[in-house]
């Protein structure tokens, strides 16, 4: 079975640190995709950034960058000169490649506050 | 290009009564998921469709939750009777798989804004 863990319940940083958010995965297919998404206090989940398994490529957009570790399975979001609209609860989650596993399994989320 | 839409946002009701929510995918996405999202916790899948085939409702409570939808485009989630522990908010999204042309976004899941379901 497929899980996703953020061990991370909670963090406050002060405007302008730098944060890394941790996301570690389990998983038994070969082929499968990790996403983050951002869940602001207004509720809608907003995607990130989506990554498949064939693909360890960091990646870097803005003040975003995720870094892919396959062999450690984890897959972590940093956050560079962070800023009070960034405070947000942010989830990690796995899908698989398989049709009836294409749902996506979410960890617990990590709570983000960014204090001015 | 218009989101996920949801309705209602919100919904109040007593145990024991029955509730439905509706929602509107992305225009052309194929597939449109039901996630339940309780207080503090990640969302949960409750239901899968692509087109309007269901493809995998294994944690459906199937005694008082349905869902449907006919004709492959919008989708209703009832729930009957509610039960106190049915509070959370139930967040629909859809993605393009199964669509011709998808490309490589072809399993992004994105989200509409979420009914806040409380069950007094």
């Amino acid at each position: 079975a497929q899980k996703v863990t953020q061990a991370q319940t909670e963090i406050s940083v002060v405007e302008k640190e730098d944060v890394t958010l941790d996301c570690v995965y389990e998983t038994r297919d070969t082929t499968y995709y990790l996403f983050w998404y951002k869940q602001p206090p207004s509720g809608e989940l907003v995607f990130l950034i989506r990554r498949n398994s064939f693909d360890e490529q960091n990646e870097i957009s803005g003040r975003y960058s995720w870094n892919f570790q396959k062999s450690t399975s984890s897959f972590n979001f940093t956050i560079t000169a962070s800023q009070v609209v960034d405070s947000a609860v942010y989830f990690c989650a796995l899908s698989e490649a398989h049709p009836g596993r294409r749902a996506l399994t979410f960890g617990s989320g990590t709570r983000l506050q960014v204090q001015p | 290009e218009a989101g996920v839409a949801q309705s209602p946002r919100y919904k109040i009701i007593e145990k024991r009564q029955s509730v439905a929510f509706w929602c509107n995918p992305i225009s052309g996405h194929a597939t449109l998921y039901w996630y339940q999202q309780i207080l503090g916790q990640g969302p949960k899948l409750l239901i899968q469709f692509q087109n309007n085939g269901v493809v995998d409702d294994s944690q459906l409570p199937k005694d008082r939750f349905s869902a449907e939808r006919l004709k492959g485009v919008d989708s209703t989630l009832k729930i009957q009777p509610a039960k106190l522990e049915d509070s959370a908010v139930y967040l629909c999204a859809s993605s393009s798989y199964g669509l011709a042309g998808a490309g490589k976004a072809w399993n992004t899941q994105y989200f509409g804004p979420g009914t806040r379901l409380t069950v007094l």
